[in-house]
């Protein structure tokens, strides 16, 4: 079964707006990122956060990790219609380099 | 992009028959994962390769094997396909030395009929 899931797994909003995505997971982790992914091609690594970390900012992205609560949460802000994708997290296990999926929230951002 | 590249892009076979899936890892990266990814769903990992070896094996079948090279590039091989086996295959590099992040390539799209 996956360790993570993602919520909403379909967010649909207006350009300029804030677009939130969560996580949650099961078991310990090492880290977790957060993967973008255009129309079935190639995912794009966004932001990693490690164990240890409660948040990180990359550009107009802010991720936070709530390790008592096996969660985290992506939080786009000022979206753009470039914005549309599928975006993943991925945890990575203690003692383990391989990444585990969630299904994905699939992003789309109106003009 | 990633310096990651993968061939062929698009590849259609029937069932029972063999294929090799090809991927070319980013400079100064010495670990190749494969991964696999049904339509709709997040990316299955397949198995790791580090320094030629076998490093990690997911919840596949034997039928599902894999090579590196010395240049650290790989093969996927997936024997006796199945209609299941349609999906689209992500190869990613990485530096095994530390828990970072994975560079994926474009992804070779198998349609099995």
């Amino acid at each position: 079964s996956q360790q993570g899931e993602e919520d909403p797994q379909a967010l649909s909003i207006q350009e300029g707006e804030n677009a939130t995505m969560n996580c949650s997971y099961k078991t310990s982790i090492n880290n977790l990122q957060w993967y973008r992914q255009n129309s079935g091609r190639g995912l794009v690594h966004l932001i990693l956060i490690r164990s240890n970390e409660r948040e990180k900012h990359s550009g107009r992205l802010r991720v936070t990790l709530d390790t008592s609560k096996k969660s985290s949460s992506l939080l786009i802000t000022a979206s753009r219609a470039a914005d549309t994708a599928s975006y993943f997290c991925a945890t990575v296990l203690p003692s383990s380099y391989k990444l585990i999926f969630g299904s994905g929230t699939r992003l789309l951002v109106r003009p | 992009e990633t310096g990651v590249t993968q061939s062929p892009t698009h590849l259609i076979k029937t069932r029972g028959q063999q294929v090799t899936l090809r991927c070319s890892s980013q400079s100064g990266h010495n670990t190749v994962s494969w991964y696999q990814q049904a339509l709709g769903q997040g990316p299955q990992f397949i198995f790791q390769y580090y320094r030629e070896e076998e490093n990690g094996r997911g919840n596949f079948p034997p039928r599902f094997s894999g090579l590196q090279f010395p240049n650290y590039s790989s093969e996927l091989n997936v024997n006796a396909l199945e209609l299941d086996d349609s999906a689209l295959y992500l190869c990613a590099s990485s530096i095994q030395t530390s828990y970072n992040e994975q560079f994926f390539g474009p992804g070779t799209r198998l349609t099995v009929l």
